[in-house]
Formats: structure tokens, C-alpha cells, sequence
């Protein structure tokens, strides 16, 4: 199956620094790229859309600036978290959609983020 | 509003019972629907999409439009179904997916 490789997999910085994550499809081309945030015990939360050559869409509530995403290859997207702060310690997982006859998304591993 | 819920945080069952884990959607056009299976430790998977009407370790789930269901079954639970189970639903075709708020399955020996 298609792989989806996310990295780092685990992070800790201090509050005010930026951190950046990459999702990488492994085997295959996605245009289209989704980034989730997970909370302890609680489902996932779709936090963009990531779209190669063109802006990220950003779910309501969540703030552009502060998740920036770069989607400059058809293999590669990145998610800055800028100025972090502890509430934005999370588990933040990306998707890559393999378009065809039966589009699937495949799921990168996950990235666990503690700000201290 | 397009919403997936999953009523129960967790299921616990013997080896050998029967499982079903509740999906329920809210969507106003022709739903497309999967189930997401996360075993400990290890990433989301996809288990099965309502399309392909499919059976994949024994699970199968069918879409009740009716009913506004996805429920996913299994006439016998083994021990290396415990997992998370998510139940999710593509909204507009887009890709974009929203989860429900995930079920966890425990099968007891």
C-alpha cells in the first residue's frame, strides 16, 4: 500500500520558538494534502486542506498565521507552528489522497508536540 | 451540518461474542463513508468503505440511509481486534474527512 511519512515524530520546544513538520507521500503523487490535530482521548480534527502550487484552506476556527502550510511538491507538505505555545501541544497527524479510481487517503504516523 | 457520531467510547467484549460498534451520519447529499482502525501504537488505517461493500477481517458495515447508519459488525470478536475504531465521512467528495469521535473495541480472552 501507499505510504504516507511524517517527521519528526516527536517534538518538544520552548514556548516562542516555531516548529515544522513534514509530510512526505512516499510512493506516490498527492495534489491534495490534510492536516488533523488529535487531543488526548479525542477524535480527529481537521485543521486544512493542503493544495499543491496554490494557498492551504483553513478550517473555521483555526488560525492561518499561526499554521502555516506549504504544499511545494506533489510529495512533500510542511505545518510551521509559529510562536508555539503549550495550548498548542497536541498530536498532529497529516493525509495524503491518492486521486485514481478508488481515492484513498493514507495516514502519516503522527507528530507529538509539547511545548514547554 | 455535516457531523459523524459514535455514541459509544468504548465496547468491551468477550472473545468469540458479537461486536457491532454504532456509526451514525448527518449529511445532506449521497454520504460517502469509511471506517478507520488505529491499533496501539501504530498509525490510522483504513479498514473499509461503504462502496466496495466489502469484508476485511471479518468486519462489514452497511450504509442504512434510512436510518443515517454505518455500522460496523463482526459475528466474532478475536482478541487482536482490540483497537480504536473510527468511523468517518468524506465530506462533498473532497477528501476532506470527518471523524467521529472514535470507539474503542476491547476484546477480553
Amino acid at each position: 500500500g501507499a505510504v504516507v511519512s511524517q517527521h519528526p515524530s516527536r517534538v518538544i520546544c520552548k514556548s516562542g520558538t516555531s516548529v515544522k513538520i513534514e509530510c512526505r507521500s512516499l510512493d506516490f503523487q498527492a495534489t491534495t494534502m490534510f492536516w488533523y490535530r488529535q487531543f488526548p482521548k479525542q477524535s480527529l480534527m481537521l485543521m486544512a486542506t493542503s493544495n499543491e502550487g496554490s494557498k492551504a484552506t483553513y478550517e473555521q476556527g483555526v488560525e492561518k498565521d499561526k499554521f502555516l502550510i506549504n504544499h511545494a511538491s506533489l510529495t512533500l507538505s510542511t505545518l510551521t507552528v509559529t510562536s508555539a505555545h503549550p495550548e498548542d501541544s497536541s498530536f498532529y497527524i497529516c493525509s495524503a489522497r491518492r486521486t485514481g479510481v478508488n481515492p484513498e487517503a493514507f495516514f502519516g504516523q503522527g507528530t507529538r508536540l509539547t511545548v514547554v | 451540518a455535516q457531523r459523524v457520531t459514535q455514541p459509544e467510547k468504548l465496547l468491551s467484549v468477550f472473545k468469540g461474542a458479537p461486536v457491532e460498534l454504532k456509526c451514525n451520519y448527518s449529511y445532506s447529499g449521497s454520504p460517502e463513508l469509511f471506517w478507520y482502525v488505529q491499533y496501539s501504537r501504530q498509525r490510522l488505517q483504513l479498514l473499509l468503505r461503504h462502496i466496495s461493500r466489502e469484508s476485511i477481517k471479518g468486519f462489514t458495515a452497511d450504509l442504512n440511509k434510512g436510518e443515517t447508519s454505518f455500522h460496523l459488525k463482526k459475528p466474532f470478536a478475536q482478541e487482536e481486534d482490540s483497537a480504536m475504531y473510527y468511523c468517518a465521512l468524506n465530506s462533498s467528495n473532497t477528501g476532506k474527512l470527518i471523524f467521529g469521535q472514535g470507539t474503542t473495541l476491547q476484546v477480553k480472552p
